[in-house]
């Protein structure tokens, strides 16, 4: 079964506008953290945003936004305010076992084509 | 600046050849990791160390082998037993104390001649 799912091959979203792609995993560990990357046509891969499991407020940074319902299992993105720069590739990572000081991999998803329309 | 460097960006490999890819980092991270991304996926994990002279293999290692001679240091040989070696090949870097991200490398694309 797929760790991580992202539902969304592509998005359009219009310059200005707030986006939401969409992430959602499955773990039976109660401890794991779920990140958000872009990945620019340039092809680094450019870390946006973390989310605990044990965080009681969703994750903010800047303009990222990350809307974590865990009852659910979703950790989808929000881009306000989106640029042009904003078009790349955005990828969902999950890695269980957060905070047992041990090693665990990081899981990914099939990522989400943002396109930013002037 | 501290970050991590791979080289070359652009690599071509011949048929029964082998190549090695270049992972340099100097952020002082101990676990060093190698994913393959081809067109249109997510990246898939080759092989990680989570310190020097150790290694695990990763969900797709066969005809990949590493080393891990130096904490800077994760090159990534893809050998003549790797048929289709065509990808983009990103390294990866990460400080396993606390709840950190990965850091990723510019990445070194492989296609065959």
């Amino acid at each position: 079964a797929q760790k991580i799912t992202q539902t969304q091959p592509g998005m359009f979203v219009q310059e200005k506008e707030a986006v939401t792609l969409d992430c959602t995993y499955d773990t039976s560990d109660p401890s794991y953290g779920l990140f958000w990357y872009k990945q620019p046509s340039s092809g680094e891969m450019i870390f946006l945003i973390y989310q605990g499991s044990y965080d009681q407020q969703n994750a903010t940074e800047g303009r990222y936004s990350l809307n974590f319902q865990k009852a659910r299992k979703s950790a989808n993105l929000v881009i306000s305010a989106s640029q042009l720069g904003d078009s790349a590739m955005y990828f969902c990572a999950m890695r269980e076992g957060e905070f047992s000081g041990g090693y665990n991999k990081l899981i990914f998803g099939a990522g989400t084509r943002l396109a930013v329309h002037p | 600046d501290g970050g991590i460097t791979q080289s070359p960006k652009y690599l071509f490999r011949k048929e029964g050849q082998n190549v090695t890819l270049s992972c340099e980092q100097n952020l002082n991270h101990d676990a060093m990791y190698w994913y393959r991304q081809d067109p249109g996926q997510g990246l898939r994990l080759i092989y990680y160390s989570q310190i020097v002279n150790d290694f695990q293999k990763g969900d797709i290692a066969e005809g990949y082998s590493v080393s891990r001679e130096k904490k800077e240091s994760f090159p990534l040989t893809v050998t003549s037993a790797q048929k289709n070696p065509t990808a983009f090949y990103l390294c990866a870097s990460e400080d396993r104390s606390g709840s950190q991200p990965q850091h990723f490398g510019d990445g070194t694309r492989l296609s065959i001649l």
